[in-house]
């Protein structure tokens, strides 16, 4: 597709549910970002991927939280045992490991 | 840790009037720095990105500058239009990771 795209756009769990996020970044774009905006507490990075290197998963909040990036392109990012806490929208971002991110729309979790 | 500050939080103003929109941050080697714009339910849009060797960038009615030893960027709004209300982020980058402020958000009033 023409950009980054992001699925479900809305996902209301209840706590202790697991949930999985996907991203679909641009095609041909080799790095992919997540990033959570918390109300009252900003974007902040959660986890990088970059071709086949290692992920830097320096930004994960708690071993809860876990991504994948398969094939070099979808990303999926897990939360097991859910807690309100992680009610966020959560942003993924691709580039081509040039200066530029290019955000997707983002999916509102809601933990009840 | 690189702490990016964004001042004012809100701002509202008639429309018609110059926008001006600050960010800091406390980390100066940066490679560099993009402002966005995100509007409510919505991603974030790209608007203008500094690399590091800059001093400002332009498009149409918005200017954004670059003091990158000072730790600061300024975004301006000429002319300002209701379809202008939105909040604007600011973002540092470091190495790939972005660093965000927490906000501006610009009400413009007809």
């Amino acid at each position: 597709g023409a950009g980054v795209s992001q699925s479900p756009s809305n996902k209301v769990t209840e706590k202790g549910k697991d949930v999985e996020l996907r991203c679909d970044p641009i095609s041909g774009h080799t790095a992919l970002y997540w990033y959570r905006q918390s109300l009252g507490q900003g974007l902040e990075f959660l986890i990088y991927f970059q071709g086949n290197s290692a992920p830097d998963k320096s930004g994960l909040p708690s071993d809860r939280f876990s991504a994948e990036r398969t094939g070099g392109s979808v990303s999926t990012l897990t939360i097991q045992r859910t807690q309100q806490e992680d009610s966020a929208v959560y942003l993924c971002a691709s580039s081509l490991g040039g200066p530029e991110q290019f955000f997707g729309p983002g999916t509102r979790l809601t933990v009840l | 840790k690189q702490e990016v500050t964004q001042i004012p939080a809100a701002l509202s103003v008639p429309e018609g009037e110059n926008l001006v929109l600050n960010c800091s941050f406390t980390d100066s080697a940066i490679y560099n720095l993009q402002w966005f714009r995100q509007d409510p339910g919505k991603g974030l849009t790209s608007l203008l990105l500094i690399q590091s060797s800059q001093r400002e960038q332009t498009s149409g009615r918005l200017n954004a500058s670059l003091d990158k030893s000072s730790g600061r960027s300024t975004l301006y709004i000429a002319a300002s239009q209701p379809g202008d209300s939105a909040t604007y982020l600011c973002a540092v980058k470091n190495d790939y990771k972005l660093s965000f402020g927490a906000g501006t958000t610009v009400t413009v009033r007809a």
